[in-house]
């Protein structure tokens, strides 16, 4: 059954540096998600990204943060100067269609020391 | 603003005993249901979906749940859980007015007692 992958499974960065989040979405599907859980909170949205710009975005994914699609097959999320409030489970999501139902990734543990 | 709500944080079932999870949502559009499931470690995994037409829908693992419009609510319902339900089960919401975007309950951990 195709899935989403997410790599790495966990990354531990300090505060201030650069990260990326790499994504492989479902081969078919066309719109593009990233989601965040903070420890004990709600899954988040965060962007949204179709034709290869973003659709929507939320008042978290400030300039810190962008979203690219660098090749046929790979999402990234970047997060340019990491801040300690940014450790967090990080999904990534797909959809074949504009309103059908959303494919997760297993996620990425970011935990920024 | 959009709103989903779980109110039970922990739920205990006994294994072989029936289980209703609550979620309510705010919107203000004709909205789309989903039912995660993530378990420790692992990804969200979809249970299940109401998009439209019958209102109980049925999904993986022998759960289903159904939509009542009047009560804005969809509740996860399975008539005997097994010790492998235990994990945390997200509710989430999405509508056509509102671009792609889910917004998720707090999600509601269910443990299973043998």
């Amino acid at each position: 059954e195709p899935e989403v992958t997410q790599t790495p499974s966990h990354q531990v960065t300090q505060m201030g540096q650069e990260v990326i989040l790499r994504c492989v979405p479902i081969s078919n599907h066309l719109y593009f998600y990233w989601y965040r859980q903070i420890l004990g909170q709600k899954v988040e949205f965060l962007v949204s990204f179709y034709n290869n710009e973003i659709s929507e975005k939320s008042e978290i994914f400030d300039d810190q943060f962008s979203v690219e699609r660098p090749d046929g097959s790979n999402f990234t999320l970047k997060i340019r100067s990491t801040k300690l409030e940014d450790s967090a489970m990080y999904f990534c999501a797909s959809t074949q269609g504009e309103h059908t139902e959303a494919f997760f990734g297993q996620g990425t543990r970011l935990t920024v020391v | 603003a959009q709103s989903v709500t779980q109110p039970d944080i922990h739920i205990t079932v006994s294994e072989g005993a029936s289980l209703e999870l609550r979620c309510n949502y705010s919107y203000g559009a004709t909205p789309y249901l989903f039912w995660y499931v993530q378990s420790p470690g692992q990804g969200l995994q979809l249970l299940l979906k109401y998009f439209s037409g019958d209102t109980l829908v049925q999904g993986i693992k022998g759960f289903e749940a159904e939509f009542k419009r009047s009560q804005s609510s969809f509740n996860l319902r399975k008539p005997s859980v097994h010790w492998s339900d235990a994990a945390e089960y997200f509710c989430a919401v999405g509508a056509a007015e509102y671009g792609n975007k889910l917004v998720f309950g707090a999600g509601t951990i269910l443990r299973v007692k043998s």
